[in-house]
């Protein structure tokens, strides 16, 4: 398996509060993504970062924020969460942007 | 934009049986495609992949995939399932130039002993 850990990989937080989540790759690989999965809707994405400090939104991406500021560290950051936002949510990684390799996850419930 | 439709949501088999799961996509031009599995309360695993060459595609335990451009389809197929196939199955589309894949809605498996 890819080097990806994301932490934490439970939390339970409540209604407002802020969330970031953090997925550490020791793979080198340019790209990272950041999807939720939910019942009914498989994958979504919501950001992701073909570089250092270059990130873009993805499909869902309202209300959540990302930094990459290595090329190690992928944060994505829900200001102020909401029950909407409970969800699992992934992250992977790509060398050249086609094959991805998943993290083992985050199962995020709020409150 | 991009589409995948995976047409069986759910597929409930009994061990030995062959398995065909459906994989369609919407766009055109030049196209990776991809099969994830996710067993249960584990992440996405790569399954088998096709970017050129023979569209008949194998991959881990005993996998392969098809694809077949003048359908736009890239279904997965198993000879003889086993209880430990059950799984969520994602086929992946990737366009050509694109770095961001577009996922079907997934394929839940149960194989029953």
């Amino acid at each position: 398996d890819a080097g990806i850990t994301q932490s934490p990989r439970h939390k339970v937080t409540e209604t407002g509060t802020p969330v970031t989540l953090r997925c550490h790759q020791t793979e080198n690989h340019r790209y990272m993504y950041w999807y939720r999965q939910d019942p009914g809707h498989g994958l979504r994405l919501i950001h992701y970062s073909y570089g250092v400090k270059d990130t873009d939104k993805g499909e869902v991406s309202d209300g959540y924020s990302v930094s990459r500021s290595k090329t190690e560290d992928f944060l994505l950051t829900l200001e102020s969460a909401t029950s909407s936002q409970t969800s699992v949510y992934f992250c992977a990684i790509s060398e050249s942007g086609d094959t991805q390799f998943f993290g083992p996850g985050t199962r995020l419930t709020v409150l | 934009a991009q589409s995948v439709s995976q047409h069986n949501h759910h597929v409930i088999l009994s061990e030995a049986a062959s398995l065909e799961l459906g994989c369609n996509y919407s766009y055109g031009g030049t196209v990776n495609l991809f099969w994830y599995v996710q067993y249960p309360g584990q992440h996405l695993q790569l399954l088998l992949k096709y970017f050129s060459g023979d569209p008949l595609v194998k991959g881990i335990k005993g996998f392969e995939a098809e694809f077949i451009k003048s359908k736009f389809s890239f279904n997965l197929r198993k000879p003889s399932v086993q209880w430990s196939d059950t799984a969520e199955y994602f086929c992946a589309v990737l366009s050509g130039g694109s770095y961001i894949p577009t996922f079907g809605r997934g394929t839940s498996l149960i194989v029953h002993p």
